[in-house]
């Protein structure tokens, strides 16, 4: 069965630091993989997407993506956070059907 | 481009009310969806149609019904509103030669029940 793992529901750093949140997933079938980030009371959009042309993928506002076949992780990072990455981020697997996962709320203290 | 509109942006139900959330798109998109976010459980499907005419259910369709008469427009109507139906509802829109998975979604309505 597809699914996506997304370990905790809040990540708090410094203004500055690295940002790294987690997504693993599982999926029977060659998969694609999104992050999309949610700003407060607003829709979800895309930051990235994976879809076999490279392992590394670069998103919007600074954020990259890796895909690793071996370890099935498509873990999100940022090297230095900003105040206005605030938001929630959720992963999601298209393999046999669309799959998100529960999300995860990124803070970013001053 | 407005992108994906949906209305209203709230609304509060008394049980037992019906009403209906409108999404429109003007991409010119085939594919469009209807997802409901809880806090903590990431988003579920409710219906979604691959074009005109086309709608079939998604993972939680129960009390919800659609309909796809045209390619811009997808309401979804709530008929005997329940308080496990207290939700944002999010519409988002698909073009088929993208990415399967990649959506543009509206900004939401967010509906009480009581």
């Amino acid at each position: 069965a597809q699914s996506v793992t997304q370990l905790g529901s809040h990540v708090s750093v410094s203004e500055g630091a690295l940002v790294l949140l987690r997504c693993n997933y599982s999926s029977s079938v060659p998969p694609y993989l999104f992050w999309y980030v949610q700003y407060p009371n607003q829709g979800l959009q895309l930051l990235l997407k994976y879809t076999s042309a490279a392992t590394l993928v670069k998103g919007i506002n600074g954020f990259e993506a890796e895909f690793k076949k071996s370890e099935t992780s498509f873990h999100l990072t940022k090297p230095s956070a900003h105040m206005s990455d605030a938001a929630e981020y959720f992963c999601a697997v298209s393999g046999e059907k669309l799959t998100f996962g529960k999300g995860i709320t990124l803070s970013v203290r001053p | 481009n407005a992108g994906v509109t949906q209305t209203p942006k709230f609304r509060i139900l008394k049980i037992g009310q019906s009403m209906t959330l409108q999404c429109t798109q003007d991409m010119n998109h085939n594919y469009m969806y209807w997802y409901r976010q809880d806090p903590g459980m990431g988003l579920k499907l409710i219906y979604y149609s691959v074009g005109a005419g086309i709608t079939d259910k998604g993972e939680v369709p129960n009390g919800y019904n659609v309909s796809r008469s045209t390619t811009e427009d997808f309401p979804l109507r709530l008929e005997l509103a329940a308080p496990s139906q207290t939700s944002v509802y999010f519409c988002a829109s698909s073009y088929k030669g993208n990415t399967p998975g990649e959506l543009f979604f509206g900004e939401g309505s967010r509906l009480t029940v009581l």
